[in-house]
């Protein structure tokens, strides 16, 4: 069965600073590969995904990842944080034979400083 | 609005009582799935359907938990003889795929129905 760890439980950068947050996954085959976000009450957003291809991929709010098989990793990027960044982000990785269930890490929570 | 719309957002019930939870999906979306958040974690993948026809059921719904989705549209997940343990926000999501596997359509998250049970 895949599973997917999320190390980092807290996070908190300043605003302005770089961020990397980490995925590692364990699945049999190529997997299909999900970073979302979630606030305080809210649903899950998409931020990006990785299906086949470019293994750098781009997503929405200046957000980026890097599938790197050899390290069973898909680790989260931006640049620049803004404050409107702090919240929940979770790692995802779906079932490529069966309906895109998707199994999800424990999440890594954000805090950005002012 | 035309996103995965989920009622009601917040229910409060005791021990022993029943719950349905109604989700509505994007419109023209052939697949939808429930899954099941606790405070601190991440969602676990709890059951989906193609059309009307449910294909999935993780062993996390137990038989007090039931999924339908008589039309193909909306569906509803009962909890009958609700446990303190059932307390969680019960997600539903939905895409839009071709056949049984995977095409990799993006998955579509409601904001959830929050459950509480006292």
């Amino acid at each position: 069965a895949q599973s997917v760890t999320q190390p980092d439980i807290h996070i908190t950068v300043s605003e302005g600073a770089s961020l990397e947050l980490r995925c590692n996954y364990s699945y049999g085959a190529t997997p299909y590969l999900f970073w979302y976000v979630q606030s305080p009450g809210q649903g899950l957003q998409l931020l990006l995904k990785y299906f086949s291809g470019d293994t750098l991929v781009q997503g929405i709010k200046g957000f980026e990842a890097e599938f790197k098989r050899s390290q069973s990793s898909f680790n989260l990027r931006k640049p620049s944080v803004h404050w409107s960044d702090a919240a929940e982000y979770f790692c995802a990785v779906g079932e490529r034979n069966a309906g895109n269930m998707l199994t999800f890490g424990g999440g890594t929570r954000l805090m950005v400083k002012p | 609005d035309t996103g995965v719309s989920q009622n009601p957002r917040h229910k409060i019930t005791k021990r022993g009582q029943n719950v349905t939870f109604r989700c509505d999906p994007i419109s023209e979306h052939n697949r939808l799935y429930w899954y099941r958040q606790t405070l601190g974690q991440g969602p676990e993948f709890l059951t989906y359907f193609q059309n009307e026809a449910q294909l999935e059921k993780s062993r996390l719904l137990s038989d007090r938990f039931s999924a339908e989705r008589p039309k193909g549209s909306f569906s509803t997940l009962e909890i009958q003889r609700t446990e303190q343990g059932d307390s969680a926000m019960y997600l539903c999501a939905s895409s839009l795929s071709m056949g049984r596997r995977a095409a990799g359509n993006t998955i579509y998250f409601g904001e959830g129905s929050w459950l509480t049970v006292v």
